[in-house]
C-alpha cells in the first residue's frame, strides 16, 4: 500500500544533542511537511516542502531545520533540542495538484523524548 | 486568523448511540476541510474530505456536513462502537495563498461496552 512512513516510532535524545527524524512516501506526493504536535494540543505546522521549494512557518525556531533529498524522502533534524522540543514529529504528504490535491495524508509520527 | 474550535472536548456515550461532533471556524473562506481521527500515541487518519462547493461527504458510518457560510462542519457517526474511541479532529484550509491546514484541538471520543 502507497503510504507515509516515519522512523523511528520513538526517539530518545539529550539535552542539547542533534536528532534527526526522518520521513519516506510511496505516493509520489509533491508536497511533505512536517507538524509539531505537544500533548493535547492541535497540530502545529513546522514548515513544509513543494517539490524542492521550502517553505518555512514564521514562527518555528531556528533550531528545526528540514531537508528534502529527493522526492520520497524528507528529514527534520533538531540542532539542539531543549526540553520544550518533546513533543510528536508528524509528516505528512499532499499531491499538490489535480484533484484532492490538498488532502494531507500523515505518517504515524514519531514521539520524541529529550532527557 | 483562522480559528477551528471544537465542542465539545470530550465525550463519553454507551456502545451503539449516534452522535455528533462539532467544529466552528471563524474565517468562512476557506479551500477544504478534513476530519481526521488520531488514536493515543499514533498519526493522523484522515476520514473525510469536504471541497468547499461541497455540503457534505459520507464513509460507512460516517457522515460530515459543512456549512461554510455558518463556519461549521459536524461529523456524525451512526451505531458507535468501542473501536471508534479515538481523539477526532478537524482542519480547514484556506483559500487564497499556500493552502495551509489550521487544526482544532479535537474531540477526545470514549464508547464503551
Amino acid at each position: 500500500d502507497a503510504m507515509v512512513i516515519q522512523n523511528p516510532r520513538y526517539q530518545v535524545t539529550q539535552f542539547g544533542k542533534p536528532v534527526t527524524l526522518s520521513c519516506s512516501q510511496t505516493l509520489n506526493h509533491n508536497v511533505m511537511y512536517w507538524y509539531q504536535q505537544k500533548s493535547s494540543q492541535a497540530p502545529k505546522l513546522l514548515f513544509h516542502y513543494y517539490d524542492k521549494d521550502f517553505n518555512n512557518e514564521a514562527d518555528t525556531p531556528d533550531n528545526f531545520q528540514s531537508r528534502r533529498p529527493n522526492t520520497s524522502f524528507c528529514f527534520l533534524d533538531i540542532r539542539s533540542p531543549g526540553l520544550g522540543d518533546a513533543a510528536m514529529y508528524l509528516c505528512a504528504t499532499s499531491k499538490g495538484s489535480g484533484r484532492r490535491a490538498w488532502e494531507l495524508f500523515f505518517g504515524s509520527g514519531t514521539q520524541l523524548s529529550v532527557l | 486568523k483562522q480559528e477551528v474550535t471544537q465542542i465539545p472536548a470530550a465525550l463519553s456515550v454507551p456502545e451503539g448511540e449516534n452522535l455528533v461532533l462539532n467544529c466552528s471556524f471563524t474565517d468562512s473562506a476557506i479551500y477544504n476541510l478534513q476530519w481526521f481521527r488520531q488514536d493515543p500515541g499514533k498519526g493522523l487518519t484522515s476520514l473525510l474530505l469536504i471541497q468547499s462547493s461541497q455540503r457534505e461527504q459520507t464513509s460507512g458510518r460516517l457522515n460530515a456536513s459543512l456549512d461554510k457560510s455558518s463556519g461549521r462542519s459536524t461529523l456524525y457517526i451512526a451505531a458507535s462502537q468501542p473501536g471508534d474511541s479515538a481523539t477526532y479532529l478537524c482542519a480547514v484550509m484556506k483559500d487564497t495563498g499556500f493552502q495551509k491546514l489550521v487544526f482544532g484541538t479535537g474531540t477526545r471520543l470514549l464508547v464503551s461496552p
